[in-house]
């Protein structure tokens, strides 16, 4: 069974740093990954989506990396600010027979973010 | 675009009370869609997938009397939870995917949040 494992549990830094969000998944065999934020009382945004034969993305101040092999993700986030405060999943799509996915999201427990001013 | 709409947004209601919830996507055709529940600080739980026009498949340990869940349409799928009670107080969430392919992104509704008194 696919266990996914966010560390750490919260976060609280300074504005400008940058920072590392770590994500580990127990079984390699993944279709994607992906990174989600959360903020309270609201649904999941998609911010960067890594298929398993990347190894990273970008978008904007925020690069995920993935190392299928040792079941790793991390997601680096750049000049942090206080508007990036918020819960951050990260969430793998198990490969399915055949190589496809039957779709279901295995998600961390997720990082609570603070970046105070 | 991929915008996937969630109403009613927080919904408050005695013991025994039937709930509706309702997930649309709003500028796609959703052919899955999923239905998840999240409690306080932990992470999102998966409770149904469901195709358009076809009876919704439960993970172990939901039941499928108490979480009635309708996909008529490529735009809109309902989950019902019957006779709620305390207990099924949480946050639920939905999910809704294009396409044909079971690796294709999952689009977030805001979540709905259920208070049973």
């Amino acid at each position: 069974k696919q266990e996914v494992t966010q560390i750490p549990a919260a976060l609280s830094v300074p504005e400008g740093e940058n920072l590392v969000l770590n994500c580990s998944f127990t079984d390699s065999a993944i279709y994607n990954l992906q990174w989600f934020r959360q903020d309270p009382g609201k649904g999941l945004t998609s911010l960067l989506l890594i298929q398993s034969s990347q190894r990273e993305q970008t978008s904007g101040r925020l690069n995920a990396s993935l190392d299928k092999s040792s079941g790793r993700s991390t997601l680096y986030i750049a000049a942090s600010q206080p508007g990036d405060s918020a819960t951050y999943l990260c969430a793998v799509l198990p490969l399915g027979a055949g190589g496809t996915s039957y779709g279901k999201l295995t998600f961390g427990q997720g990082t609570i973010l603070t970046v105070h001013p | 675009g991929a915008v996937v709409s969630q109403h009613p947004s927080w919904v408050i209601c005695k013991s025994g009370t039937s709930v509706k919830i309702e997930c649309r996507s709003l500028d796609f055709q959703a052919t899955t869609m999923f239905w998840y529940r999240q409690f306080p600080k932990q992470s999102l739980m998966l409770m149904a997938t469901s195709n358009e026009g076809s009876k919704a498949t439960y993970e172990q340990g939901v039941e499928k009397d108490k979480f009635l869940i309708n996909h008529a349409s490529l735009t809109l799928s309902t989950l019902t939870v019957t006779s709620a009670h305390p207990e099924d107080s949480s946050f639920y969430i939905c999910s809704a995917r294009g396409g044909q392919g079971a690796g294709q992104p999952q689009h977030f509704g805001d979540g709905t949040r259920l208070s049973i008194l």
